[in-house]
């Protein structure tokens, strides 16, 4: 099946900081690109969709210049986290593909 | 938009025992239903799907059943083993929307 790849798979910063993840679909293109937190025993709670050449489109209660979206190319996707907190710490995904979710191997971010 | 449920929250079964997960979704356009198996720390993995012009689908030790009218599908698993103890979810799709997930079933498959 295609293959999505997400780094880093785990990350420490310290709080004010920013940390970028990276997710890459390496054996088919994607003009969109979900990503989804999910907190300690949770479900995935969609953050925002990736839209190649465009715009992302956030879900409802997420801050849009705190979790910024870059989908430069057909295959990458980043999701950077801006002056991060502890309460921003938490499991997060990107899946891609329409008739299948792939998803990426996910990022453990830990603010201290 | 779309909501998924998902019952129950967590399910204990003995080693050889079947499994049954139920989802309900409130959108009529939702056409594709997927499954996925989360173990602690990885990504989900999707173990079974089913379209919305199938009713029962079977793969191996699973099964996902799927009532349109109702607007419930659900995941049934045979001869359980403790290799199928995690956290499943469920989820609904318009074919090319995002993905709605249900809040999962933790699984445990006791020796």
């Amino acid at each position: 099946g295609a293959v999505v790849s997400q780094h880093p798979s785990w990350v420490i910063c310290k709080s004010g900081t920013s940390v970028k993840i990276e997710c890459r679909s390496l054996d088919f293109q994607a003009t969109t690109m979900f990503w989804y937190r999910q907190f300690p025993k949770q479900s995935l709670m969609l953050m925002a969709t990736s839209n190649e050449g465009s715009k992302a489109t956030y879900e409802q209660g997420v801050e849009k210049d705190k979790f910024l979206i870059n989908h430069a190319s057909l295959t990458l996707s980043t999701l950077t986290v801006t002056s991060a907190h502890p309460e921003d710490s938490s499991f997060y995904i990107c899946s891609a593909g329409q008739s299948e979710a792939f998803f990426g191997q996910g990022t453990r971010l830990t603010v201290v | 938009g779309e909501n998924v449920e998902q019952h129950p929250s967590t399910l204990s079964v003995q080693e050889g025992d079947s499994a049954v997960i139920k989802c309900t979704y409130s959108d009529s356009a939702s056409n594709y239903f997927p499954w996925y198996k989360q173990e602690l720390g990885k990504r989900p993995q999707l173990i079974i799907d089913i379209r919305s012009n199938v009713g029962e689908k079977k793969d191996q030790r699973i099964a996902v059943t799927l009532n349109k009218t109702a607007k419930h599908f659900s995941l049934h698993i045979t001869e359980t083993q403790p290799e199928d103890s995690a956290v499943y979810f469920c989820a609904a799709t318009n074919y090319g929307q995002n993905f709605v997930f249900g809040p999962g079933t933790r699984l445990s498959v006791l020796p």
